[in-house]
């Protein structure tokens, strides 16, 4: 069945590093691809989505490519700030209507 | 993006008892839906709330323990009924949007809940 799979946290970084956290899915067909952030207490944010294969969703500088062939989302940063410690969570969704979430991954990053 | 608020944003409830959770949009949306979060755990999505007929449940959830309601196309609720310490979660509402057809689910902030 459709799911989604990333990499367990927590990932600990320090400030200014770079971030890569990974996302590979099942699904049928090609879903939209997304990536949602959790700051602390907060709800789910948007942070950026591809449509089709070979986009490139891109926010604050964050990216994630939709790579059809390793059928992975993966996010990065080229340098990350203490204000980037939250969850990160991927989903895939489109014409079911409903996202499929991984199961998050928890990011700290230290002065 | 579509604004979603909710109320209440957190609660403590005695077990046994229910609580109602509204959800609010800015703007019209063809789709709503509530989901659970467990503590430390991803969403998992209880049900579609379907306006003007009943809600479609997501295996394992079931209308008496959450009944819900979508009277228009900005606005439902989510009832936890009979509740017990394992209801202990954050609630999500969120919305799939008309524009341009865009299938970008936005979620609310949340209402977490604790039932003692």
């Amino acid at each position: 069945g459709d799911s989604v799979t990333q990499m367990e946290g927590p990932v600990t970084l320090s400030e200014e590093a770079f971030l890569t956290i990974n996302c590979t899915y099942t699904a049928t067909g090609y879903p939209s691809l997304f990536w949602y952030v959790q700051y602390p207490g907060e709800g789910l944010q948007l942070l950026l989505k591809a449509t089709k294969a070979d986009d490139k969703g891109s926010n604050k500088g964050f990216e994630a490519t939709y790579r059809k062939e390793t059928t992975s989302f993966h996010l990065e940063k080229g340098s990350v700030q203490v204000s980037d410690s939250a969850v990160y969570f991927c989903a895939h969704g489109g014409a079911t209507n409903k996202l499929i979430f991984g199961t998050g991954t928890l990011l700290a990053v230290q002065p | 993006s579509a604004v979603i608020s909710q109320k209440p944003s957190r609660d403590i409830c005695q077990r046994g008892t229910s609580l109602t959770i509204q959800c609010q949009v800015d703007s019209q949306v063809t789709m709503m839906f509530w989901y659970r979060q467990q503590p430390g755990q991803s969403l998992t999505l209880i049900a579609t709330a379907n306006q003007g007929s009943e809600a479609t449940y997501e295996s394992g959830f079931v209308i008496d323990k959450f009944p819900i309601s979508r009277p228009n196309l900005t606005f439902s609720t989510l009832t936890v009924s009979n509740m017990s310490p394992e209801d202990s979660s954050i609630y999500l509402c969120s919305a799939r949007g008309l524009a341009q057809g865009t299938d970008t689910q936005y979620f609310g902030p949340g209402t977490r809940l604790t039932v003692l």
